[in-house]
């Protein structure tokens, strides 16, 4: 069953505080995205990453830094949190170009 | 840059009557995007509806249509006849195909909730 997981679904963070959000997936997907969604936009594009250890800037990654270790999980970190940076994040997979990118269920983030 | 707009808000259709959304774009990085149709559904991720990939061609998908039409830079997407199951989010998207073959970057719009009253 391809699937993208994310974790954690839900997570309260004091601003200042470090943040680690995971994304998983079961397909070898090469490329993996991170995401963020807030009211009345579209989803934006944080980062990409082409394979392990392969990561690239997408439209809005300052604050943000990633870590693909191994081809099936990618992580996406804030070091000190802001609360600007409330908002909802989706991982997302694809076996390559042309080819349709698999979602994960998206981490609703809360920055206090 | 790359952009998508589409329907705004919610649209609230009784079932079994029939649904557009609107979407037009704007691609400056590429002169014939990838379009697609993102649907989400409560609880889940985001999940492709369908595509088209070559300009005059229309895609179908669960009873949903869209034509891609390079004249008008539009991709709306339609049903004859909606079913409560078709309440979810659904999402306008163009790829630029990237510079990397290993990947590509899609463009959103911000999304259209969709009610179904039965």
């Amino acid at each position: 069953d391809m699937k993208v997981t994310q974790m954690p679904r839900y997570l309260i963070k004091r601003m200042g505080e470090n943040v680690l959000l995971e994304c998983g997936q079961d397909m070898s997907h090469e490329t993996m995205y991170w995401y963020r969604q807030d009211p009345g936009l579209g989803l934006q594009l944080i980062y990409i990453s082409y394979d392990v250890d392969s990561n690239s800037e997408g439209d809005i990654p300052k604050g943000y830094r990633v870590s693909r270790k191994k081809r099936e999980h990618f992580s996406l970190i804030l070091d000190s949190a802001k609360t600007n940076q409330t908002s909802v994040y989706f991982c997302a997979s694809t076996p390559g170009q042309r080819a349709e990118q698999f979602f994960g269920p998206g981490t609703r983030l809360t920055v206090l | 840059g790359d952009s998508v707009t589409q329907t705004e808000g919610q649209v609230t259709v009784s079932e079994s009557k029939s649904l557009i959304i609107n979407c037009t774009y704007s691609a400056t990085s590429i002169a014939y995007p990838n379009l697609f149709w993102y649907v989400r559904y409560p609880g889940e991720g985001l999940q492709l509806l369908l595509k088209v990939i070559t300009a005059g061609q229309k895609g179908s998908s669960r009873g949903f249509e869209a034509t891609y039409n390079k004249e008008t830079t539009s991709f709306h997407l339609q049903k004859a006849s909606v079913q409560e199951s078709d309440s979810a989010v659904y999402y306008c998207a163009l790829s630029d195909l990237g510079t990397n073959s290993a990947g590509n970057k899609l463009t959103f719009g911000i999304g259209t909730r969709v009610l179904v009253r039965p």
